[in-house]
């Protein structure tokens, strides 16, 4: 089945710095990778839709300057969180897809916990 | 704007018995697709199964099966034969044919007892 990775798994930041994680679709091209939030023993919140050389759609909400994306290439996403702070640590999961209606694949997130 | 809801944040069966979780939705999108996905202690989001809106066929993979009635926009998914390794949280989700995007509900964390 397709795999999508994503790094780190985990990492611990100083309030104030900047933090990215990537994601990467690893045997098929990805037109559109999603990046998604969760909270402890809460639901996965839509953060932004990537799209391959076109700037990402944010959700409501959601701060397109504290969290930049980046999808340059087809099987490359990656999210920066800028400036962090703690309430910037939370589980952070992409997925991506072969295309509209194709099957979705998840990363295995990133924990991020800012000090 | 798309929600769902699932209305049990917590249940419990023993191995196995017969659990039922369930799921309701709104929309007003005509094609659209909806997924009920595991999450393990691993936190990797694993597929459970899928369903396309216009078929009406109930979708099934091996002990999990789904009950999807269109109308009343509910969609709740049935694991036979519970194992300890369906300990998991379960996430019932739509997903837009227009956008791609998927909307997740709050979510039911089952335990599988011994």
């Amino acid at each position: 089945g397709a795999v999508v990775s994503q790094h780190p798994s985990w990492v611990i930041c100083k309030s104030g710095t900047s933090v990215k994680i990537e994601c990467r679709s690893l045997d098929f091209q990805a037109t559109t990778m999603f990046w998604y939030r969760q909270f402890p023993k809460q639901s996965l919140m839509l953060m932004a839709t990537s799209n391959e050389g076109s700037k990402a759609t944010y959700e409501q909400g959601v701060e397109k300057d504290k969290f930049l994306i980046n999808h340059a290439s087809l099987t490359l996403s990656t999210l920066t969180v800028t400036s962090a702070h703690p309430e910037d640590s939370s589980f952070y999961i992409c997925s991506a897809s072969e295309g509209l209606n194709e099957k979705l694949f998840f990363g295995s997130g990133t924990q991020l916990s800012v000090l | 704007a798309q929600t769902v809801t699932q209305s049990q944040p917590e249940m419990s069966v023993q191995e196995a018995e017969t659990v039922t979780l369930s799921c309701t939705y709104d929309t007003s999108e005509n094609n659209y697709y909806l997924f009920w996905y595991k999450q393990p202690p691993s936190r990797q989001m694993i597929l459970v199964i899928r369903q396309e809106a216009y078929k009406q066929q109930n979708a099934t993979e091996n002990r999990f099966s789904v009950n999807f009635q269109k109308a009343a926009k509910s969609f709740s998914l049935k694991i036979s034969d519970s194992q300890l390794g369906d300990t998991a949280m379960y996430f019932c989700a739509f997903g837009s044919s227009n956008t791609g995007k998927l909307i997740f509900g709050q979510g039911t964390t089952l335990q599988v007892k011994p």
